[in-house]
């Protein structure tokens, strides 16, 4: 079936300190979205991003399709950062592309 | 616009029970999704329904598992009979059939088996 891995599987960083979190699947993708959920929290769409770059805020994702991968750069990271990063896509399989596949996440740690 | 909704947030029930979960999807949404979280096995999809029809029926989860989608703004997930592996988060999910194809989840159910 379709895979996602996710990388690292988690982090700890500084506050200020900027993050990077990758996603690699292996077929191509036609839907890609980042989401991040608190403990006890439901998950909230950060950037819905199948190709190239996008930005909000502090965040921004690359997605090169070619090489089924995607990341998401954290810059100067806030203690309301920490929680889990989850990367899901939807892969270009003709009649049957609706399911999203999620990976493992990363947990984003943010200290003082 | 409201959000994906979901009702109860919490719900504890006891092995053997039927117990229903509720979810509203953003309005002008047709495709609707249930999702299962736990830590262990992550999330999982349950069903899937576009404008009103299921596409998909959770394969493994197809026993005691039954969702329904009675009208396009509303849809049902009942578990029956529970099991103490049932215990998890339960999302729901919507997004548009065509265009850009963003899910949007709602706070989701937190149920406990016991």
């Amino acid at each position: 079936g379709q895979q996602v891995q996710q990388s690292p599987a988690s982090l700890v960083l500084q506050e200020g300190e900027n993050a990077e979190l990758q996603c690699n699947f292996s077929s191509t993708a036609t839907q890609l979205q980042w989401f991040y959920q608190r403990p006890g929290g439901s998950l909230v769409s950060l950037l819905y991003n199948p190709s190239g770059t996008k930005h909000t805020g502090r965040l921004t994702s690359t997605t090169v399709t070619k090489e089924r991968r995607s990341s998401l750069h954290i810059s100067s990271s806030q203690i309301t950062d920490s929680g889990t990063y989850f990367c899901a896509m939807e892969p270009d399989s003709g009649g049957s592309n609706y399911k999203l596949t999620f990976g493992k996440g990363t947990l984003l740690t943010v200290t003082p | 616009d409201a959000g994906v909704t979901q009702t109860p947030r919490h719900e504890v029930a006891e092995k053997g029970q039927t117990i229903i979960l509720k979810c509203e999807p953003v309005s002008g949404h047709n495709d609707l999704f249930w999702y299962r979280q736990t830590k262990i096995q992550g999330l999982e999809l349950l069903s899937y329904f576009r404008s009103k029809s299921l596409m998909e029926d959770g394969g493994a989860f197809k026993d005691r598992f039954k969702a329904e989608m009675l009208n396009s703004s509303f849809s049902t997930l009942k578990i029956q009979p529970t099991e103490p592996k049932d215990s998890a988060v339960y999302l729901c999910a919507s997004r548009r059939t065509g265009g850009a194809r963003e899910q949007y989840f709602g706070p989701g159910t937190r149920l406990t088996v016991l």
